[in-house]
């Protein structure tokens, strides 16, 4: 079966400091994977996507970037961290069939991210 | 746009009761899917159900029902007889029909079970 890790679990990192948030898919290939962004314990903001390595998609202009580096990995990183990213970041996957329909997305345990 | 709204932010009932949970979308697609993910205090986002846009049947899982109409736009969602367990922050979300295609979220609506 397929299994979706993220770490950290929880992270406390001061204003202007970088970030690095990992995610990691087992069981499948060629996931399509997302990150989404949960604030103030509301509604998710989807920020990246990627439908294969190297290929990432970016929904909201913002100073965070993420990367593909292996088929079942995802990270998502910032070189100065500021305020606002505070939040719950959750990472998702789905199968990834080319021209197939959209599958359920499946979703991580989340990274509570505290910027002070 | 595609958009999704849950008007009710926040419920409150007592264990036992009948709690429907509503969620109105828009899409210009003519194929789509809807879900619904619930989101204990744990925070982790589970999966309950997909629906597409072809399927209007209603559908029951236990004390889960889920009642779509396309003629309004709604993809209601029914819990019977409500437990404590049943507490959460529920979320409908909306997708394309192309794989890759990202998620939809409403704001969510926080079910509070009382016993």
């Amino acid at each position: 079966s397929q299994t979706i890790h993220q770490w950290p679990a929880t992270l406390v990192q001061p204003v202007g400091s970088p970030l690095s948030l990992e995610c990691t898919v087992e069981g499948t290939s060629n996931p399509n994977l997302y990150w989404y962004r949960q604030a103030a314990g509301r509604g998710l903001q989807l920020l990246f996507y990627s439908v294969g390595i190297g290929q990432i998609s970016s929904e909201v202009p913002q100073n965070l970037s993420a990367s593909r580096p292996q088929d079942r990995q995802f990270i998502l990183s910032s070189k100065k961290l500021l305020l606002s990213d505070s939040g719950f970041y959750l990472c998702a996957w789905n199968s990834g069939l080319a021209g197939g329909p959209a599958d359920t997305q499946y979703f991580g345990p989340g990274t509570r991210l505290t910027v002070l | 746009a595609q958009k999704v709204t849950q008007a009710q932010t926040e419920i409150s009932v007592v264990e036992k009761e009948d709690v429907t949970l509503d969620c109105v979308y828009e899409t210009r697609d003519t194929t789509y899917y809807l879900f619904w993910y619930k989101q204990p205090p744990s925070g982790e986002l589970v999966f309950l159900i997909r629906r597409n846009s072809f399927d209007e049947q209603n559908e029951i899982s236990g004390r889960y029902s889920w009642n779509f109409q396309k003629s309004t736009s709604s993809f209601n969602f029914t819990i019977t007889a409500s437990q404590v367990v049943d507490s959460a922050v529920y979320f409908c979300a909306l997708s394309g029909n192309q794989a890759g295609t990202a998620l939809i979220f409403g704001k969510g609506t926080t079910l509070s079970v009382s016993s």
